[in-house]
């Protein structure tokens, strides 16, 4: 298996412009979740879905992010507008989870967004 | 809401010592417990689980061990090696399947 898949694996924009980053679960896992890391607050976990369906967005920090999972293979991440402060690394992970005790997370290589 | 601490924040040891990395949390209600280790400007690589029926792990020359009564773990290295250069991460999994990441152990072995 190829593991998380994320892309771009760097993107550097402007502010006020729109970014988009996705991710690919590994195969059959069926959860998913988006974290994002700054030197500031470390890892913070921003949504996670479970089969598809967004369970838990209190950690999404406002109304400029928004996330979808269209399928069980693909999920977005997206800002609009960028702010400079929404530069940072992040994260998405996947999991197969029939027994919460055993939830290993596998996370994905991340996405290094530089708003300028 | 779960807080996790983990000391020291950097550490620095010569090749061949074993060394100890520390990680605390203040909600003892976890269903397990996370090591992780991540790269300069990579992702995170899971190095052990520890379930919460369980006291300890092991992979290799790393332990890791887990008391919930008392809110810690701790992450044993046996015989460290320039390549276990990298931030250590702990995290616990409590309500909602959420990892609550600790703010990570920065690792140097020096030759």
């Amino acid at each position: 298996d190829a593991g998380v898949i994320q892309s771009p694996r760097h993107e550097v924009t402007e502010m006020g412009q729109e970014v988009t980053l996705r991710c690919k679960p590994i195969s059959g896992h069926d959860y998913l979740f988006w974290y994002r890391q700054t030197m500031m607050r470390g890892l913070e976990l921003l949504i996670y879905f479970n089969n598809n369906v967004p369970i838990d967005d209190s950690g999404m920090p406002e109304d400029r992010f928004s996330a979808k999972m269209p399928n069980a293979s693909f999920s977005t991440l997206k800002i609009q507008p960028s702010e400079p402060r929404d530069s940072a690394v992040y994260f998405c992970a996947s999991s197969l989870s029939q027994d919460r005790v055993r939830n290993e997370q596998f996370f994905g290589p991340g996405t290094r967004l530089t708003v300028l | 809401k779960q807080e996790v601490t983990q000391i020291p924040a950097a550490l620095s040891v010569p090749e061949g010592e074993n060394l100890v990395l520390n990680c605390s949390f203040t909600d003892s209600a976890i269903y397990n417990l996370q090591w992780f280790r991540q790269d300069p400007g990579k992702g995170l690589t899971s190095l052990l689980l520890i379930q919460s029926s369980q006291r300890e792990q092991t992979s290799g020359r790393l332990n890791a061990s887990l008391d919930k009564s008392s809110g810690r773990s701790t992450l044993y290295i046996a015989a460290s090696q320039p390549g276990d250069s990298a931030t250590y991460l702990c995290a616990a999994t409590g309500g909602g399947n959420k990892l609550t990441f600790g703010t990570g152990t920065q690792l140097k072995v020096e030759l």
